[in-house]
This record gives C-alpha cells, structure tokens and sequence, in this order.
C-alpha cells in the first residue's frame, strides 16, 4: 500500500534562518507531489507541484522554493525564513495517470513557527 | 478555471441531529469532487469522492454526499451527527481531464458538534 511520510511534525526558526522540509512516497511510482501551506486552519494555499523529477511548478511567487531530486521525494525549503512564513505545511500526493481519479493523499503535516 | 465555495464557516448542531455541510462548485466540464476532513494539526483525511455514476456517494464514518448537477453542489451529510465529527472539513473539486490533477479547495468548514 501507499504511505507518505512528512517531516519533522513541528519546528521552531528564528527568522533569517533557513528550512527544508521533506516529504518522501512509498509504494507507488511517478506520483505528482503537492506542497501546501495552510494558515489559521483554515484554507489551504497550493505553493508547489511537480509531475516528475526535476518538475517543480510554483503557484505563488514568495520566499520558498521546492525540489524534486528524487521520484518520491519532495523538498520544501527556503534560505532566509520569513515571519510571515509561519504555518501548517502540508505534503500531498496524486498518482500520476490520465485515468487517476482518486483525489490525494496527504501526509501529516509540519507546523512551522518563525519566532 | 476551477473553483469551489463553501457558504458556511461554521456549522453547529447537537448530537444526534443531521449534520449538513454545503458545497458548490465551478468547473469548465465533468468535474470529479472530493470531501476531506481534518482534525486539529493532522493532515487532511479522505472521506468520499464523486467520479461518475450514482449521485450518491457514501463514505466514511457514516458521511454521504450528494452530487446535483444542475445545482453545481456537493453537500456532505450525516444522518445522526456524533460529537467526534467536530473536525474541520473542505470541499474539493478538479477537471476530469486535466494533466496536473490540481484539486482546488474550499476555504473549509468548521463543524462543532455539541453533547
């Protein structure tokens, strides 16, 4: 069966530092990765998704970045945090076949504070 | 474009009582629709989808939803509401054909359900 795996599940950074967040899929092949960013617990806002290696498609400008070295593995990261980068990260993944209909699967999320 | 509204931020009702949650969407074509919910700093659990076929779509947990195509809405039900259900729950929506299975959500609904 599928599993993602998202971690670390909480992290505290001073601003200016750096983060990478990583979200890693097991059993399943070529899947399309999401990263979203939800703040409040409310809505969740769509950063980053990627259709294959090396495929990162970015739906808003800010001060992250995502990369996809591997098939399975998904980074989030930035050089310099922001306050306003403060949030629940959220990692998502979607088999990537014409025919998938099943939604996503979400991993279990990073609560970011930047103090 | 897509898109997905969910009229009420909060729905409060007492055990035992039906539970409703309302969702309307916006697709250029067949649209596949989704029903998530998320408990507090956990990711999103899937609960139900519509694809094709019956309009109703039962799911986990006792939740069922409804698809009604010429209302554009997909609102998610309970006959007998429990006071576990308290969560937070989002609306999903995405084109049947589109090659980056983007699901595009609502702004969710906090569902309190009271002893």
């Amino acid at each position: 069966s599928q599993t993602i795996h998202q971690w670390p599940a909480t992290l505290v950074q001073p601003v200016g530092s750096p983060l990478s967040l990583e979200c890693t899929v097991e059993g399943t092949s070529n899947p399309n990765l999401y990263w979203y960013r939800q703040a409040a617990g409310r809505g969740l806002q769509l950063l980053f998704y990627s259709v294959g290696i090396g495929q990162i498609s970015s739906e808003v400008p800010q001060n992250l970045s995502a990369s996809r070295p591997q098939d399975r593995q998904f980074i989030l990261s930035s050089k310099k945090l922001l306050l306003s980068d403060s949030g629940f990260y959220l990692c998502a993944w979607s088999a990537g076949t014409v025919t998938s209909n099943y939604g996503y699967t979400f991993g279990s999320g990073t609560r970011l504070t930047v103090v | 474009a897509q898109s997905v509204a969910q009229p009420e931020d909060q729905v409060n009702v007492a055990e035992g009582n039906p539970l409703t949650v309302k969702c309307t969407y916006s697709v250029s074509g067949n649209p596949y629709l989704f029903w998530y919910v998320q408990y507090p700093n956990r990711g999103l659990q899937f609960l139900l989808k519509y694809i094709t076929g019956d309009n109703l779509v039962k799911g986990s947990y006792g939740f069922e939803a409804e698809f009604n195509k010429s209302q554009t809405s997909f609102h998610l039900k309970k006959p007998s509401a429990l006071v576990s259900d308290s969560a937070l729950y989002f609306c999903a929506v995405r084109l049947s054909l589109s090659n980056d299975y983007k699901l595009s959500f609502g702004a969710g609904t906090t569902v309190t359900v009271r002893a």
